[in-house]
């Protein structure tokens, strides 16, 4: 079964950093692409980055570009999201996501909160 | 990177058939076959109803169909059951890996 499981959200104040991670499990994690992609409070889903299996090909939202990197281990089956000079608007739920063989998601984890307020 | 335009919401009587539309533009729904459609329940993960357009994964009911015509994709439900009341978003691929999602349409059955 496949398992996605984010952990390190939390309250941030604007300015500050956090550093988001999934855990995978059900699956050979270095044979899938993986995205980050977050939902603000009554809000819809915006995608935030990209990696690839090797690593060799990330993307970014303009929204976060310069701010957030997108890394991952698979020698630990974990995928990160590093985030730096938070805003408010970075507040949000943030989900890790398995990339299908096309091009969507097929799996999702349960999202962790990320709340940015002095 | 505009979000994809949906309705704020749609209703039918259970039984009944639904129609979700979703535009976006020559750089996203209409350039690529890869628009999804998801379901979330409050509180809960999205989950994959539709990809590339009208695919439906494995244990998915065929009450739930997509299409596209155009800039505009949508998604129907035939049949509605109380189960199918949810928030739907749709999602294109918009090239070189990024993605546009719309702003979601609340599903409400009467």
């Amino acid at each position: 079964e496949v398992q996605l499981v984010e952990s390190g959200g939390g309250l941030v104040q604007p300015g500050g950093s956090l550093r988001l991670s999934c855990a995978a499990s059900g699956f050979t994690f270095s044979s899938y692409s993986m995205s980050w992609v977050r939902q603000a409070p009554g809000k819809g889903l915006e995608w935030v980055s990209y990696i690839s299996g090797t690593s060799s090909t990330i993307y970014y939202a303009d929204s976060v570009k310069g701010r957030f990197t997108i890394s991952r281990d698979n020698a630990k089956n974990s995928l990160y999201l590093q985030m730096n000079s938070l805003r408010d608007e970075d507040t949000a739920v943030y989900y890790c996501a398995r990339n299908a063989g096309g091009l969507d998601f097929d799996y999702w984890g349960q999202g962790t909160l990320v709340t940015v307020s002095s | 990177q505009s979000a994809l335009t949906q309705p704020r919401s749609v209703s039918g009587s259970p039984g009944q058939s639904v129609t979700i539309s979703c535009t976006g533009t020559s750089s996203d729904v209409g350039a690529y076959n890869y628009v999804s459609w998801y379901q979330q329940h409050p509180g809960k993960a999205p989950k994959l109803m539709i990809y590339d357009v009208s695919k439906r994964p494995s244990g998915v009911p065929d009450r739930f169909s997509g299409s596209k015509s155009g800039n505009t994709a949508s998604l129907t439900i035939s049949g509605l059951q109380a189960e199918d009341e949810a928030d739907y978003y749709c999602c294109s691929y918009a090239g070189s890996y990024t993605w546009v999602f719309g702003g979601g349409t609340r599903v409400t059955v009467l």
